[in-house]
């Protein structure tokens, strides 16, 4: 049972379109992390979220965390190619559970 | 440069030559771990420590032993590869926050190991 679902699966889009991923459970989490990954690299932390209904913006990349701390989405406004990667999320489960659960991921290509 | 430093990089053993994969970290965090990746399959949580001396098993421990014996060094050892543990190998740590909540992880670049 995949504890934290994440879609879409892939995402193939053309340079300068706009771009939502989705982070979904029905656990509740006390952190939760975007990373991004490129072939044959250790995943890269982007943002970590605390906060039921947090924003937070990184450049043309915004994050939000569900109010009842269940959910994240990341929005990635006007994509470039060098937006291209496996887009992971993982949550830190309440209840000292003292690990992260990682999403599938996301693979994002966008074309020039 | 906060880092989390992982070698070998690449490596191809053969199956029962043991191996160890060494991984240090120059953050001070508490929170280390050992994931692997495989296609279809995503990371998934070999053993992690929460401190010096405290370690404990993660999804898939079989076949890996660890050790904590200094707050920035966690390595992964292979008793006995086998072929199965060909993998694409992550170390991680992270800082601990109020509640042992984990903050967010800095990886190792990662090492690609082959057991023929």
């Amino acid at each position: 049972t995949q504890l934290l679902e994440q879609s879409p699966q892939f995402l193939s889009i053309q340079e300068g379109e706009n771009l939502t991923v989705y982070c979904n459970s029905s656990s509740v989490f006390s952190s939760l992390q975007w990373y991004r990954q490129e072939p044959g690299e250790g995943p890269v932390l982007l943002v970590t979220v605390v906060t039921g209904g947090e924003v937070k913006k990184l450049k043309r990349l915004t994050f939000q965390f569900g109010d009842a701390r269940k959910d994240s989405s990341l929005h990635i406004t006007a994509a470039q190619p060098g937006d291209t990667g496996l887009y992971l999320c993982a949550g830190d489960l309440t209840g000292g559970y003292n690990k992260l659960i990682f999403g599938a991921g996301t693979r994002l290509a966008v074309h020039p | 440069e906060a880092q989390v430093t992982q070698n070998p990089r690449y490596l191809i053993t053969v199956t029962g030559k043991k191996l160890t994969v060494t991984c240090s970290q120059n953050m001070n965090h508490e929170y280390m771990s050992w994931y692997r990746q495989d296609p279809g399959l995503g990371l998934r949580q070999i053993y992690y420590s929460m401190n010096v001396e405290v370690t404990d098993k993660g999804d898939v421990p079989e076949g890996y032993k660890v050790s904590r014996k200094e707050k920035r060094n966690f390595p992964l050892i292979l008793e006995s590869p086998s072929p199965n543990q060909t993998s694409l190998y992550f170390c991680a740590s992270s800082s601990l926050r109020t509640g042992g909540v984990i903050y967010g992880y800095t990886f190792g670049s990662g090492t690609r190991l082959t057991v023929v």
